[in-house]
């Protein structure tokens, strides 16, 4: 089954503390990026990467880092995190953009409260 | 002035309404459009693309307006399982693939 795995999908930390949210996607995408939804924001996108060893920043990636080492994998690291990263997370992968169209499959979501 | 416009609503309207959604777009040039749908507190999943032309699956159709930047999505014959919220998201395929996403439309379909 085609799927993007997000672990883990509730996380409570407190400030300060390292963690990793990881994504795994199994359709051979090349296209990979991590949103954050909150309430009266909508999705917004904080960091993408294009192929293996390729990563850009999207819209808020202030307090966030992302490796791309292997096609199927996109963790998530927050090195300190501070109570205003606690949102809804998602993860989405799609096959490479360019001028056609390329629907993006989302993982199912990271809960994360930092206290 | 966001990317990605949507009346936030909700919308409440009862069984077997045809309900419309709108959607402005700032950037010019956008490439691609399209319509997820989001329910409570799960991923956003693809419902259709919007083309040029217009386009329809079964009670749902979009329509594109470049000139004025302008999407929308009709619900004919609305369902209790129709009650989601719908995100408008718009692809600046000159960006990287990257898909903006609209704040989302929230729909409760009532019996």
């Amino acid at each position: 089954e085609a799927q993007v795995t997000q672990n883990p999908r509730y996380l409570i930390t407190v400030t300060g503390k390292k963690l990793t949210v990881t994504c795994s996607q199994n359709m051979n995408h090349e296209y990979m990026s991590w949103y954050r939804q909150d309430p009266g924001l909508g999705l917004r996108q904080i960091y993408y990467s294009m192929n293996v060893e390729v990563t850009d920043k999207g819209d808020v990636p202030e307090g966030y880092k992302v490796s791309r080492k292997e096609k199927r994998n996109f963790p998530l690291i927050l090195e300190s995190p501070s109570p205003n990263q606690t949102s809804l997370y998602f993860c989405a992968s799609s096959s490479t953009g360019g001028y056609e169209y390329t629907e993006a499959f989302f993982g199912q979501g990271t809960r994360l409260t930092v206290v | 002035r966001k990317e990605v416009e949507q009346d936030p609503g909700p919308f409440n309207v009862p069984e077997g309404a045809t309900v419309a959604f709108n959607c402005t777009y700032s950037n010019s040039a956008s490439q691609s459009f399209f319509w997820y749908r989001q329910d409570c507190r799960k991923e956003p999943k693809l419902l259709m693309s919007v083309y040029s032309s217009g386009n329809e699956d079964g009670r749902f159709t979009a329509q594109l307006n470049r000139a004025s930047q302008y999407i929308s999505l009709l619900i004919r014959d609305s369902k209790l399982s129709d009650s989601a919220t719908y995100l408008c998201v718009v692809n600046n395929n000159n960006a990287g693939n990257m898909l903006t996403f609209g704040g989302g439309t929230r729909l409760m379909v009532k019996p």
